[in-house]
């Protein structure tokens, strides 16, 4: 059973216009969201989180969208650059005092077409 | 650097023939973890632990075992590796809570 879910797992967009990747998920209990970023050859790193008591959350090109009610949460990247060309993650845990799980999506491949 | 270091990078070997991919941070976290990587599947986690001596199952243990004898390192063991466990590996660490974490370049592993 597949908790978080990406559904598309690819998307080209075109350099300087904005990619919106999209993550769903099912259970109810998630209340803290993050987005990875893998290149090729390395592991996943941390690119942005989203606490269920919020529904937005900006860090410079990069806002997370969150809406609760949908149980959808959404990575926007304005403006794409090449260097966003990457496989992204969502990941999504219950806060559990130290113990939390990391749920994680299968994954969407970014290209940014220059 | 702060850093999550995995070895060996690759590793092909045989049914059967026991091995360790180790894994070691310097960022002295108190949790790490162990995942695979697997087409449509995303990652999943194979143990975790929370601290020194203290390890847990994570979504998929079968046929895997790990120890936690020191912080900084936490080895993944495949006592009889099969087919199926061919995949890409990742060890991650986070300082407290498993929500922000860091993550190894991955080992990729061919079990023949």
């Amino acid at each position: 059973d597949q908790q978080v879910k990406q559904n598309s797992p690819s998307l080209s967009v075109q350099e300087g216009r904005i990619s919106i990747l999209n993550c769903d998920y099912t259970n109810s209990m998630f209340d803290y969201f993050l987005w990875y970023k893998k290149y090729p050859a390395e592991g996943p790193t941390f690119l942005i989180s989203i606490s269920s008591i919020k529904d937005k959350n900006e860090d410079g090109r990069f806002t997370v969208f969150l809406n609760k009610s949908a149980k959808h949460l959404s990575l926007h990247i304005v403006p794409s650059q090449p260097g966003d060309s990457a496989v992204y993650f969502c990941a999504a845990s219950v806060s559990n005092f130290g113990n939390e799980k990391l749920t994680f999506g299968t994954g969407t491949r970014l290209t940014i077409i220059p | 650097e702060a850093q999550v270091t995995q070895n060996p990078r690759y590793l092909i070997t045989v049914t059967g023939k026991k091995l360790t991919v180790t894994c070691s941070q310097n960022m002295n976290h108190e949790y790490m973890s162990w995942y695979r990587q697997d087409p449509g599947l995303g990652l999943r986690q194979i143990y975790y632990s929370m601290n020194v001596e203290v390890t847990d199952k994570g979504d998929v243990p079968e046929g895997y075992k790990v120890s936690r004898k020191e912080k900084r390192n936490f080895p993944l063991i495949l006592e009889s590796p099969s087919p199926n466990q061919t995949s890409l590996y990742f060890c991650a660490s986070a300082l407290q809570g498993a929500n922000i974490q860091y993550f190894g370049a991955g080992t990729r592993l061919s079990v023949l």
